[in-house]
């Protein structure tokens, strides 16, 4: 059973400080990651991909995959309250048909 | 530019009843996929469509059925609902980018069975 794991939560954080969020997963022949965002009571949407080891940067969010470890993480600097959200970590399946796994999600929380 | 369109935003039917979840999506995706999602258990894929006339099961298809009635749209069917069958449910289409499928969620449907 392939498996994508993350703490629930929920993360809180002061305004302004660094988010960090963390995934494992269990299937060595994934090759794509996805990080979604998703408000309370919205559908996901897309923030963050990322395919190759090391870090990718977009504005405030970072991703950093590391296949060795299994691990793929999520920072947000500089948090703001409209940050909060929960957080899911998408893994693409090994093999041809590519569906994604997700996580159950992480719970954040920005207090001003 | 609409993207993924569900309907029924919201429905609740009795143990034992039909209903058909539309979803059409304007982005010319070849695939499009029917999640459920349930506190504590995540995003799950009832089925999929990898392009038009093709469909697959996914993780939890039991109790469902599913509809590629042309490239925009993919419906998604109860045909005797449950109560194990309350969720919200995400329909979301993709685009392949560095062979991975990049999704694009609707807004969600939420389904109570009584």
């Amino acid at each position: 059973q392939k498996e994508v794991e993350q703490n629930s939560g929920p993360l809180s954080v002061p305004e302004g400080a660094i988010a960090s969020l963390n995934c494992t997963y269990s299937d060595r022949g994934s090759q794509s990651f996805f990080w979604y965002r998703q408000y309370s009571g919205k559908s996901p949407e897309l923030i963050m991909s990322i395919y190759s080891n090391g870090d990718k940067e977009d504005g405030r969010f970072t991703a950093q995959l590391n296949k060795a470890s299994q691990y793929v993480s999520l920072l947000i600097r500089d948090s703001q309250p409209s940050d909060s959200a929960t957080y899911l970590c998408a893994v693409k399946e090994g093999g041809s048909q590519g569906n994604l796994i997700f996580g159950k999600g992480t719970k954040l929380s920005v207090k001003p | 530019n609409a993207g993924v369109t569900q309907t029924p935003k919201f429905q609740v039917l009795k143990t034992g009843q039909s209903m058909t979840l539309q979803c059409a999506q304007d982005m010319n995706h070849n695939s499009m996929y029917w999640y459920r999602q349930d506190p504590g258990m995540g995003l799950r894929l009832i089925y999929y469509s990898a392009s038009e006339g093709t469909t697959d099961k996914g993780e939890v298809p039991n109790g469902y059925n599913v509809s590629r009635l042309n490239k925009r749209e993919f419906s998604l069917r109860l045909e005797s609902a449950a109560p194990s069958q309350t969720s919200v449910y995400f329909c979301a289409s993709s685009v392949t980018e560095a062979g991975a499928n990049v999704l694009t969620f609707g807004a969600g449907s939420r389904l109570t069975v009584l």
